[in-house]
């Protein structure tokens, strides 16, 4: 199983929700990332896990809080969210944190904030 | 400061012609890390090839081919008769020996038909 799998697909939300994305990996890697891309754009580090502990936090507003249950799990709780975070959000996979890994990304979640 | 340039915004190509992607890159490390990634239109990357700085042997691998010149900078895509399926947008990444990976702009790529 190579697949990096990110639920759900699509989310539409209004300023005021709570939703969260969920990112699941079964390659037994040890690093599991958050990534943003606007349109027309490069993705843009958000969060870096290392062995199930936060390691790079890229100043991102309070009102993304990640969370990694396990070493297969990456969860990202959104609350309060503005218009303008509306983006593709990936979430990736590498065996290590180690500069030659490759890394593994899930198809993302498409989120419009309304 | 680490910087990865994609001069090339979007290229368009007839099926079967060759095309090259550059890719110029910034580091002060003398230790780093060079991909290409590929994101079609469902959206997630698609590694493609890596190579450390320390190996500038130029890999081919089907129609893809890439180019990498310490003395230059760059680490250049080449794709020989180029099809639909390679339609896409292509990223040039670098990473040094820590968590980050630094991606230029992308190039999208048109393959007609």
């Amino acid at each position: 199983d190579t697949e990096v799998t990110q639920t759900p697909k699509h989310l539409v939300m209004g300023m005021t929700n709570k939703k969260s994305l969920k990112c699941e990996q079964h390659m037994g890697h040890r690093a599991m990332y958050w990534y943003k891309q606007k349109a027309k754009k490069p993705p843009e580090l958000m969060f870096v896990y290392s062995y199930e502990k936060l390691s790079i936090n890229e100043s991102v507003p309070s009102r993304f809080s990640p969370e990694c249950p396990n070493s297969s799990l990456l969860n990202l709780h959104l609350h309060a969210l503005q218009p303008e975070d509306s983006a593709l959000y990936l979430c990736a996979s590498s065996q290590e944190t180690g500069g030659f890994e490759k890394l593994f990304f899930g198809s993302g979640t498409q989120l419009s904030v309304l | 400061a680490q910087k990865v340039t994609q001069a090339q915004t979007e290229i368009s190509v007839v099926e079967k012609e060759d095309v090259t992607l550059d890719c110029v890159y910034e580091t002060r490390d003398t230790t780093y890390y060079l991909f290409w990634y590929k994101q079609p239109p469902s959206g997630e990357l698609v590694f493609l090839i890596r190579r450390n700085s320390f190996d500038e042997q130029n890999e081919i691998s089907g129609r893809y081919s890439w180019n990498f010149q310490k003395s230059t900078s760059s680490f250049n895509f080449t794709i020989t008769a180029s099809q639909v399926v390679d339609s896409a947008v292509y990223f040039c990444a670098l990473r040094d020996g820590g968590f980050k990976t630094i991606f230029g702009a992308g190039t999208r790529l048109f393959v007609k038909a």
